[in-house]
């Protein structure tokens, strides 16, 4: 059974940073891209960044492009994000999500349940 | 970026009802295009997968059509865990996919 469980989200003032982690299981890690997902509160989904199953690519949404470094350890099963530089409106629950393959394809078959990051001062 | 546009906002029907939903590309996607369930404080779950493939798992009741710029998702018969918001989402512009406003689906 894929298991996706992210932890490490809390509460931030603007300008300060989180790292995110998501411990994968109940599939091969390094055979897969995946990526993190945020919903900022009552709103809809937005994709923020995506690494290839070995990690050697790597892609951002504008909105966090040069703030969130997304890197993974296929060792560990573990994905992570660093959060630099936070903002109001980085404020959202933030998942983890299983690609469909070993390239980023936007293609979300599995999510973990979220963690709650939250800005302000 | 490619804007998803997703009609109604919201819809009320009743347990048995047959429900069908839109979302609209602002530019042709072929058919990439995946559709989601959320529930209330639940993660968003793969129902289908390039407009019509079904997600293993996924209730047959659940089903998706369309290319180019129209797609429809349609619930034949809809049953009491059915209600949550359906969110539809491009994969066709490579890493900057975008996901419509949703379409909550509530009991009448």
């Amino acid at each position: 059974e894929v298991q996706l469980l992210e932890s490490g989200g809390g509460l931030v003032p603007p300008g300060g940073s989180l790292r995110l982690s998501c411990a994968a299981s109940g599939f091969t890690f390094n055979s897969y891209a995946m990526s993190w997902v945020r919903q900022a509160p009552g709103k809809g989904l937005e994709w923020v960044s995506g690494i290839s199953g070995r990690g050697d690519s790597t892609f951002y949404a504008d909105s966090v492009k040069g703030r969130f470094p997304i890197s993974r350890d296929n060792s560990k099963n573990t994905l992570y994000l660093q959060m630099n530089s936070l903002r109001v409106e980085d404020t959202a629950v933030y998942y983890c999500a299983k690609d469909g393959g070993v390239a980023v394809a936007g293609l979300f078959d599995y999510w973990g349940q979220g963690t709650l990051v939250t800005v302000s001062s | 970026d490619i804007q998803m546009t997703q009609s109604p906002s919201s819809l009320s029907a009743s347990v048995g009802d047959r429900v069908t939903m839109s979302c609209r590309a602002s530019q042709t996607i072929s058919s990439y295009l995946n559709w989601y369930q959320q529930k209330p404080g639940k993660a968003p779950k793969l129902l289908i997968f390039a407009a019509s493939n079904l997600q293993s798992g996924v209730p047959s009741r659940f089903s998706g059509s369309g290319s180019g710029t129209d797609f429809t998702l349609t619930i034949s018969s809809l049953q009491p865990e059915d209600f949550a918001t359906y969110y539809c989402q491009q994969s066709y512009s490579t890493f900057t996919w975008t996901f419509g406003q949703g379409t909550k689906v509530e009991i009448k």
